[in-house]
């Protein structure tokens, strides 16, 4: 099967600046998550979406941080304005309800460097 | 509070070795426990599953242990290679249905032949 796909592959933007991540999962899996790779960290869940609804994001900078997940299938990842604590790898994964007992499935990340 | 920690940023042995990986927890009560590989520049890759209520779990040359009365899980590698070199990261959940999984912060494994 297709893995989970992740678009761009490293973005590099100054302070202040938008971007935007995008992450289309395994077909079928109605879970998905963002998850935020500071170099020499463990991944730190920023939101999870079931389906097109939002499960938990009480890790979301909100300020600057939104996500979307239309339709239940391709989600996307924004931040506005960009701060320079920003930089990590955004990990987007996707899993079925039963994620807990088979596993995520990751993609490759986005790299974002900000300056 | 909750908390994950994975013993020794770093771990090198040689080739043929067995490697033994910790993951400790605390304030936490998960019904799961899952260990993952990372390799550089790309997203972890699930390697096993072991619940509350199993002691052991082998799949090839991984082992996973798993102690709710220490609150500690070991990762073995029997037989390590060059390739097995990566980082490994274990993951919890909170016991609480849909929830997303914790990660630990790894500990980097490097086998040198």
């Amino acid at each position: 099967e297709a893995g989970v796909a992740q678009s761009p592959r490293y973005k590099i933007i100054e302070k202040r600046q938008s971007v935007a991540f995008w992450c289309n999962p395994i077909s079928g899996h109605a879970t998905l998550y963002w998850y935020q790779q500071i170099l020499g960290q463990g991944p730190k869940l920023l939101i999870q979406f079931q389906n097109n609804g939002v499960v938990d994001d009480s890790q979301l900078p909100k300020d600057r941080f939104s996500a979307e997940r239309l339709k239940g299938v391709d989600s996307t990842l924004k931040i506005q304005p960009a701060k320079l604590e920003d930089s990590a790898v955004y990990l987007c994964a996707s899993s079925t309800n039963r994620g807990v007992y088979y596993g995520y499935t990751f993609g490759s990340g986005t790299r974002l460097t900000v300056v | 509070s909750q908390k994950i920690e994975q013993n020794s940023e770093a771990l090198n042995i040689q080739e043929g070795k067995t490697a033994t990986l910790t993951c400790n927890y605390t304030n936490y009560s998960p019904a799961y426990l899952q260990w993952y590989r990372q390799d550089p520049g790309r997203g972890p890759v699930f390697l096993l599953l072991i619940r509350e209520n199993e002691k052991e779990k082998r799949k090839e040359r991984l082992k996973v242990t798993f102690d709710t009365t220490l609150k500690q899980s070991l990762f073995h590698i029997t037989a390590s290679q060059p390739a097995d070199s990566a980082t490994y990261l274990c993951a919890l959940d909170l016991n609480q249905a849909g929830t997303a999984l914790i990660f630990g912060k790894g500990t980097t494994l490097s086998v040198s032949s």
